[in-house]
């Protein structure tokens, strides 16, 4: 099985429906993050959570919002989604040790907004 | 600010050829890793290296070897007798010590198509 499960793996809605993007992990790391790409522009942190209680905006959190139920679980909401929100969504997990650890990423959701 | 860059969007090659994939990357961390992602079609991201910045050996693995110069700021990524299975977007990614939540800065990303 995965160590990083996302679902759903695609997802068609339309524009002002909420949206809730959900993120497991087995790998027992304590670090969480949400991603987005984009065609020619890699990928873009929108939030990320150290922990159950640490929830952190990252570089384009507008329109989005986090939620850290337990150590193993990271969901992504839009709450009001927009055609511009059409993008390939990545969950990542990594651990800590004092320095920077390797993120390790989940299969992706495709989100079209229509 | 940091930001890594991968000039070559796209590159074709036959198979068998030897391919290097581009990444130059600008910080002002002093302590700061490097990486490569795979994309291969089917979408996901699989980690591939990563480079600390105070280890500057090259480092190979089977077909793949790994050029980190901190002169250029360049950390080059090539495939030896390069295959169909080869046939992905590749992304170099940048995190520095003093990155709030440790954000990975990515390229924009290579697609290297490798052709039968």
């Amino acid at each position: 099985d995965a160590d990083v499960t996302q679902t759903p793996r695609n997802r068609i809605t339309k524009t002002g429906k909420r949206i809730m993007l959900e993120c497991s992990q087995t790998k027992g790391h304590d670090r969480m993050y949400w991603y987005r790409q984009d065609p020619g522009l890699g990928l873009r942190l929108i939030y990320y959570s150290f922990d159950v209680k640490d929830i952190n905006k990252g570089e384009i959190s507008d329109g989005y919002s986090v939620s850290r139920q337990a150590q193993a679980k990271f969901s992504l909401s839009l709450e009001s989604a927009i055609p511009n929100q059409t993008a390939l969504y990545f969950c990542a997990t990594s651990t800590h040790s004092g320095y920077q650890e390797t993120q390790y990423f989940g299969p992706g959701t495709r989100l079209l907004v229509l | 600010a940091q930001k890594v860059t991968q000039a070559q969007t796209e590159i074709s090659v036959v198979e068998k050829e030897d391919v290097t994939l581009d990444c130059v990357y600008e910080t002002r961390d002093t302590t700061y890793y490097l990486f490569w992602y795979k994309q291969p079609p089917s979408g996901e991201l699989v980690f591939l290296i990563r480079r600390n910045s105070f280890d500057e050996q090259n480092e190979i693995s089977g077909r793949y070897s790994w050029n980190f110069q901190k002169s250029t700021s360049s950390f080059n990524f090539t495939i030896t007798a390069s295959q169909v299975v080869d046939s992905a977007v590749y992304f170099c990614a940048l995190s520095g010590d003093n990155n709030a939540g440790n954000m990975l800065t990515f390229g924009g990303g290579t697609r290297l198509m490798v052709k039968p």
